[in-house]
């Protein structure tokens, strides 16, 4: 079993769309977090969610809106994709917020 | 904010040779973890130090929670090919605070 699931695995899609990204974890875990990976692989937190809680959102534009229906999800809507959004974006979760930090497999974002 | 130096970016090295790299912060962390990613995945937790001069070893894999909790370094001895990847270091000051990461070393290991 998949500890932490997220899909799609990739997403092509045109500039202006609006596009989700889903994210499920099964190890129990209370912290879940969207990280943001670029072209020259460097990691960057987007958001983090304790117990369903908002507890860090980084400087990110207002069109990416995380939505946590439950301990287990942590899903990411990004609305009026621009050619910038294109990266690969990483689920992640940890037991707490200051534990070590379980990833899923991605999703490769392309924008055209 | 807090930055992770790590080092070197990339290297070469033939199948059995012995590895190392570092990370260095400006800020002191009370939590280091090392990750692999292979290409086309995610980060893959390899060793995680919560204590300082703490010295932990995952198989071939042995690293160090720098005694001034702003440094750690991993060893990789006996290289062979499925070593190859991205490693990075990750460091947490508390609790409210986010994993950091450093920018990662790219292994290539030559057959």
């Amino acid at each position: 079993d998949t500890a932490v699931s997220q899909t799609p695995k990739y997403l092509v899609t045109q500039m202006g769309n609006d596009k989700s990204i889903k994210c499920e974890q099964n190890l129990g875990h209370d912290t879940m977090y969207w990280y943001k990976q670029d072209s020259k692989k460097f990691l960057k937190i987007m958001f983090s969610y304790n117990n369903k809680e908002l507890i860090i959102n980084e400087t990110v534009p207002n069109r990416f809106s995380p939505k946590s229906p439950d301990k287990a999800h942590l899903n990411l809507h990004i609305n009026s994709l621009e050619l910038g959004d294109s990266a690969v974006y990483f689920c992640a979760s940890s037991q707490v917020a200051s534990g070590p930090a379980y990833f899923g497999a991605g999703t490769r974002l392309s924008v055209l | 904010g807090q930055q992770l130096n790590q080092s070197p970016q990339s290297m070469f090295i033939q199948e059995g040779e012995d590895v190392s790299m570092n990370c260095t912060s400006s800020s002191i962390f009370n939590t280091w973890l090392w990750y692999k990613q292979d290409p086309g995945e995610g980060p893959v937790l390899l060793i995680a130090l919560y204590k300082a001069g703490e010295l932990t070893s995952n198989g071939r894999l042995t690293a160090q929670f720098g005694i001034t909790r702003k440094d750690s370094f991993l060893n990789i001895s006996a290289s062979i090919p499925s070593d190859v990847g991205i490693y990075f270091c990750a460091g947490v000051y508390s609790g409210n605070t986010p994993l950091v990461f450093g920018k990662g070393t790219r292994l290539s290991v030559i057959a």
